[in-house]
């Protein structure tokens, strides 16, 4: 059965303290691995999408790599405003959706 | 920045009501799909469409219907509004072909009392 599973639920970070969050997934035909931000009560923002495993991609203190069972959504010195739920999720060939996990709720400490 | 609205943001109505969500989005995506999401759970697809004229019910059972008479507009509709209704609701849109990540609306937080 087709799975994304997201680890840690919650992770509490002070401020400037990196991290990774861990997406592990079992999906046959991968055709996309997708990291989104979801703040409360708002749709989620796309972040990245990574198609092959060894394929990395980075925006501001992010970074997102992925291989061929998880990916990794690594955050140097994070900052308060990093705080929000990331959602990781997959496409898979001749699927007609995303697949989303839970989530991780971060927590930035000032 | 991805333009795809939806309205209204929140809504309360009593349970028997005709409701309509909005979602408009002004990129021309062909894709457009209705996402349904609980507190602390996962987005689950309720409803998508390929382009005009074309839907299809999601992996998760909905009772609300939708409609794509134009590229830019895909409403959703409960005929009869109940409690267990209540949930947010997320529109999405894609360009379709190897580009297959989708943009999000805000969402409408719908509650039926």
């Amino acid at each position: 059965e087709d799975q994304v599973t997201q680890s840690p639920e919650a992770l509490r970070l002070q401020e400037g303290e990196s991290s990774s969050l861990n997406c592990s997934y079992t999906v046959s035909g991968l055709r996309g691995l997708f990291w989104y931000r979801q703040d409360p009560g708002k749709g989620p923002e796309f972040l990245f999408t990574l198609y092959s495993a060894g394929e990395e991609k980075e925006k501001e203190r992010l970074k997102a790599t992925l291989t061929k069972k998880e990916s990794f959504l690594h955050i140097t010195a994070p900052k308060p405003e990093d705080s929000a739920t990331y959602l990781c999720a997959s496409a898979k060939t001749g699927a007609n959706n995303l697949f989303f996990g839970t989530g991780t709720r971060l927590t930035v400490i000032p | 920045e991805a333009d795809i609205y939806q309205t209204p943001r929140y809504l309360v109505i009593g349970t028997g009501k005709k409701i309509t969500l909005e979602c408009s989005q002004t990129m021309g995506h062909d894709k457009m799909y209705w996402y349904q999401q609980d507190p602390g759970m996962e987005l689950h697809l309720i409803h998508y469409s390929y382009g005009v004229n074309s839907t299809e019910k999601g992996d998760l059972s909905s009772e609300s219907t939708v409609s794509r008479i134009r590229t830019e507009h895909f409403p959703l509709t409960l005929e009869s509004a109940r409690p267990s209704h209540t949930s947010q609701y997320l529109c999405a849109s894609s360009e379709g072909g190897r580009r297959t990540e989708a943009f999000f609306g805000q969402g409408t937080r719908l509650t039926v009392v």
